[in-house]
């Protein structure tokens, strides 16, 4: 039974390198989203995403931040240039067109 | 804008207390109301939904929480705590109703004490 897996749980960057964070949905589900939690913050939406389509990006910064999700493979949130406020934990939920999120462990960015 | 508002960041109870953790939403339509709980350096786990069906939804571990229109509430409680249950918990409200992204609150810890 394989949930939404994310990689890396824990990354590491210095200022001004780039960060990939990929998310593998749960099989058979076609919608993913990315949130976004600084300590002490509850989850703040960044992105909502179906196969090949952004669908809404209300949460997402307007420079630096990217995602993604192909027909084929995992989704990706990509943050270019990143700063020591790029630090947060990143999650990745699924879910089918009307069912439940289901959640990703998180990846943990730390930028140095 | 719908938003969710948990009071109390921090919640502490005995063990085999009763577990009360508050939210309070706004919305102009019907919600759809969640609540979720994340344990130290893991992902979020769904622990009840509100859905427009019954007002008193069970969710899993023993925690039900209540919907309250008319006082825009959707509190969630447990009648014993378990040292297990200490945790963060975060109530959620889904704007696009069956779909769509959450918003969240800011969560409360619970600390469970012997």
């Amino acid at each position: 039974n394989a949930g939404v897996m994310q990689n890396p749980r824990h990354l590491v960057r210095r200022r001004g390198q780039e960060a990939r964070l990929r998310c593998s949905p749960v099989k058979g589900h076609s919608h993913v989203y990315w949130y976004r939690q600084l300590p002490e913050e509850g989850l703040k939406f960044m992105v909502y995403l179906q196969k090949e389509n952004i669908i809404d990006e209300s949460g997402m910064p307007k420079e630096r931040f990217s995602a993604e999700f192909p027909k084929e493979g995992p989704s990706i949130l990509r943050i270019q240039q990143v700063v020591r406020g790029d630090s947060a934990a990143y999650f990745c939920a699924s879910s089918s067109k009307q069912g439940e999120a289901f959640f990703g462990q998180g990846t943990r960015l730390t930028v140095v | 804008a719908q938003s969710v508002t948990q009071l109390g960041s921090h919640v502490s109870v005995s063990e085999g207390a009763l577990v009360l953790l508050r939210c309070n939403y706004s919305s102009s339509v019907p919600p759809y109301l969640f609540w979720y709980v994340q344990y130290p350096n893991q992902g979020l786990q769904l622990l009840l939904k509100y859905t427009s069906a019954a007002t008193l939804v069970k969710g899993i571990n023993g925690f039900e929480a209540e919907f309250k229109k008319s006082e825009t509430s959707f509190h969630l409680t447990k009648p014993s705590a378990h040292m297990s249950d200490a945790a963060e918990y975060f109530c959620a409200v889904r704007p696009g109703g069956s779909q769509g992204n959450l918003i969240f609150g800011k969560g409360t810890k619970l600390s469970v004490k012997p």
